[in-house]
């Protein structure tokens, strides 16, 4: 299975700062068919997750463009360009290129 | 407005059964693949099993593979989950969402205990 690693674990933010958050891929990520299905999950404190970010660099309908996604092959990064109170919460990567779909192991965005 | 409604969730002992149901509305069901999700307690997310739009294709997890199995009726706009010799191990919440994770539900807790 591919394993999805992320990084930091945690990350301790002031509102308005900018943030990063990397996962990386133990296999490419590039499908034969072009794509790249790499996406960004927030699940905030007692809620369910709700999606981001999908196919690297795109923006789920309705999500602030603060947030951007960046990467290819095995790399990957996501960007939070002024981090806002509602921000808060756990971080997610996952895959779909590979079967079995996995996730990585989470970045926990909190206040300073 | 998007909705999907997960119901099922309860106290069940090692070696019993379960089936979860997630009633889905506001987007055309039949048309997307779907998947059950789960989330053991503080733990991080972790799939579950994907169906195909028709039914016809299904996907499981090495560690639930011979004991869940998903399925769908795309006439009532609902998703299944039979979980069949379940273990203190499956105990988590668990979440129906589109193949794409693009819509998830509220999340269903499910614990097995003695």
């Amino acid at each position: 299975d591919v394993v999805l690693t992320q990084t930091p674990p945690t990350l301790s933010a002031t509102i308005g700062q900018s943030v990063s958050i990397s996962c990386r891929s133990s296999q490419s990520l590039l499908h034969s068919n072009g794509n790249t299905y790499l996406h960004w999950l927030l699940q905030r404190p007692g809620q369910s997750p709700q999606l981001l970010i999908y196919l690297v660099s795109r923006l789920e309908s309705g999500v602030p463009n603060r947030f951007s996604g960046s990467g290819s092959g095995t790399d990957f990064t996501l960007k939070i360009s002024g981090v806002e109170a509602e921000d808060l919460g756990v971080y997610y990567c996952v895959q779909g290129t590979h079967a079995p779909p996995t996730f990585g192991g989470g970045t926990k965005l909190e206040l300073k | 407005e998007v909705q999907l409604v997960e119901s099922g969730g309860v106290l069940v002992q090692p070696g019993r059964s379960m089936k979860l149901s997630c009633a889905a509305s506001g987007f055309t069901f039949s048309s997307f693949p779907m998947a059950w999700v789960r989330q053991a307690p503080t733990k991080g997310l972790e799939w579950v099993a994907t169906i195909s739009t028709s039914g016809g294709s299904t996907y499981y997890r090495d560690s639930v593979k011979g004991r869940f199995t998903i399925s769908r009726d795309n006439a009532k706009s609902t998703l299944y989950l039979q979980m069949d010799s379940l273990r203190s191990e499956d105990t988590a919440t668990y979440y129906c969402t589109t193949a794409i994770h693009d819509y998830w539900g509220q999340g269903v807790m499910v614990t097995v205990s003695s």
